[in-house]
């Protein structure tokens, strides 16, 4: 197994594109998560899948942020309209439905800034 | 509230010990969990504890917890410049059963040869 993998690793866009990330979990992974972490801060929760169904969004995640995870595999992150306080590190995780003790696998990670 | 403290900066000596203290506030949390953050890697699981547990020892770590106070704290015995990263800690909060980690700011921790 190769892990979490995320694409792309950076994006850069101009205030009010949108852009879109994907998130590939460990295979046989129900559970998905994506988390956010600015400069200096820990990771902050914004959604939380089990295989296709979102069950859990943050506060955090405005109308302008959409999650999918259609086949209960890779899971996509869109924002539209992107501000420059968008700019982060978006971070996917994924961890089995009845993992000992539950722990998530991260990946690398997808910087985003927005200028 | 969720909220889980850590300090900000540590700063040792090659082959002293560390010890990184954490704050939470979930007494629901089955697990609490103490990741590793390296310059442009991934976060990397370092070591976890069950709640019912009050101390953990796994090669150079130690991990203290104190269920009342709601306290945890890791140990790195012989601190090596290997060691130089952020450590977060995160409890897992039971409610909603979804397992999202709540995370401290995390710890810098400089190691001085």
């Amino acid at each position: 197994d190769t892990g979490v993998s995320q694409d792309p690793r950076h994006k850069i866009t101009k205030r009010g594109q949108n852009v879109t990330f994907r998130c590939d979990p460990i295979s046989e992974h129900n559970r998905l998560y994506w988390y956010r972490q600015t400069l200096g801060q820990g990771p902050e929760f914004l959604t939380y899948f089990q295989n296709e169904a979102q069950l859990e969004k943050s506060r955090l995640l405005s109308d302008r942020f959409s999650a999918e995870r259609p086949k209960g595999s890779f899971s996509t992150l869109e924002i539209q309209r992107t501000e420059q306080g968008d700019s982060a590190m978006y971070l996917c995780a994924s961890t089995p439905l009845a993992g000992a003790y539950n722990e998530q696998f991260f990946g690398p990670g997808t910087r985003l800034t927005v200028l | 509230g969720e909220d889980v403290e850590q300090s900000l900066f540590l700063s040792v000596r090659e082959g002293d010990s560390s010890v990184i203290n954490c704050t939470y506030t979930d007494s629901s949390s089955t697990y609490l969990y103490w990741y590793k953050q390296e310059p442009g890697a991934g976060l990397q699981l370092l070591t976890y504890i069950f709640s019912n547990m009050d101390m953990k020892q796994d090669q150079r770590l130690t991990v203290l917890l104190n269920k009342k106070d709601k306290h945890l704290s890791l140990r790195i015995a012989d601190t090596q410049t290997g060691d130089s990263a952020i450590y977060f800690c995160a409890e897992s909060p039971n409610a909603g059963n979804n397992r999202k980690l709540i995370w401290g700011l995390g710890t810098s921790l400089a190691v001085n040869p």
